[in-house]
């Protein structure tokens, strides 16, 4: 049973369209975090949620904690947005994570 | 701020072989978070620490894990003995943890690799 669905689970998209990941949770949350992996295996927060939007550049994270639902959008993608982007809740005293997206943006 | 620091960067060793992995969280976090990453079964939370207190360490796998945390700027995670299926990278991150909860910030993280 897993506590965190990703969808896709990967994704291949052209330079400058429009991504959308999609994360469904099914536990009680504090907060939602998106996080980004890179190839060279770093992880960077991108943001922390627990409710409505966020905005950080060309990237939009939205919650709807009613459905327990967060999609992280990406506008004009670009051959540097290719990572693993990883949906995280926190419950309070636990995190759990989702298996991540696999985003390769060609140029 | 130089960010949540963790060493060793790489460590192989033998089965059997205690090991040691370290962090130091950014200076004024009060949680810090010790995670694993396999293949098979991505991230996982292992303990997790406020204000140097262990919250919860449910996910430590198994007796030969154990952490610490001493004082507010060190952590440490043990393993003894080592085994070929604790071989993952491990990563360390810590927050400012108020009642909304706060970014994570995550280290490099240590890539162990038992033989």
């Amino acid at each position: 049973k897993n506590e965190v669905e990703q969808s896709p689970q990967n994704l291949t998209a052209q330079e400058g369209e429009f991504i959308t990941i999609n994360c469904s949770y099914s536990v009680g949350i504090s907060a939602l975090h998106w996080l980004q992996q890179h190839p060279g295996g770093g992880i960077v927060s991108l943001f922390m949620l627990s409710s409505g939007k966020k905005k950080h550049g060309r990237l939009i994270a939205t919650i709807n904690i009613q459905e327990k639902h967060s999609s992280l959008h990406i506008t004009a993608s670009h051959p540097r947005d290719s990572a693993v982007y990883i949906c995280a809740v926190h419950t309070g005293n636990q995190f759990y994570f989702g298996t991540g997206t696999s985003l390769t943006v060609i140029p | 701020d130089a960010g949540v620091i963790q060493s060793p960067r790489h460590e192989v060793t033998e089965m059997g072989q205690e090991v040691t992995l370290r962090c130091k969280p950014i200076s004024g976090h009060n949680s810090l978070f010790w995670y694993r990453q396999t293949m098979m079964r991505g991230l996982e939370l292992l303990i997790y620490f406020n204000n140097n207190v262990p919250i919860d360490d449910s996910g430590m796998p198994e007796d030969r894990f154990s952490a610490k945390m001493p004082n507010a700027s060190f952590s440490t995670l043990k393993i003894q003995p080592s085994e070929p299926r604790d071989s993952a990278v491990y990563f360390c991150a810590s927050s400012f943890q108020t009642a909304d909860n706060s970014p994570l910030h995550f280290g490099n993280g240590t890539r162990l690799t038992v033989t």
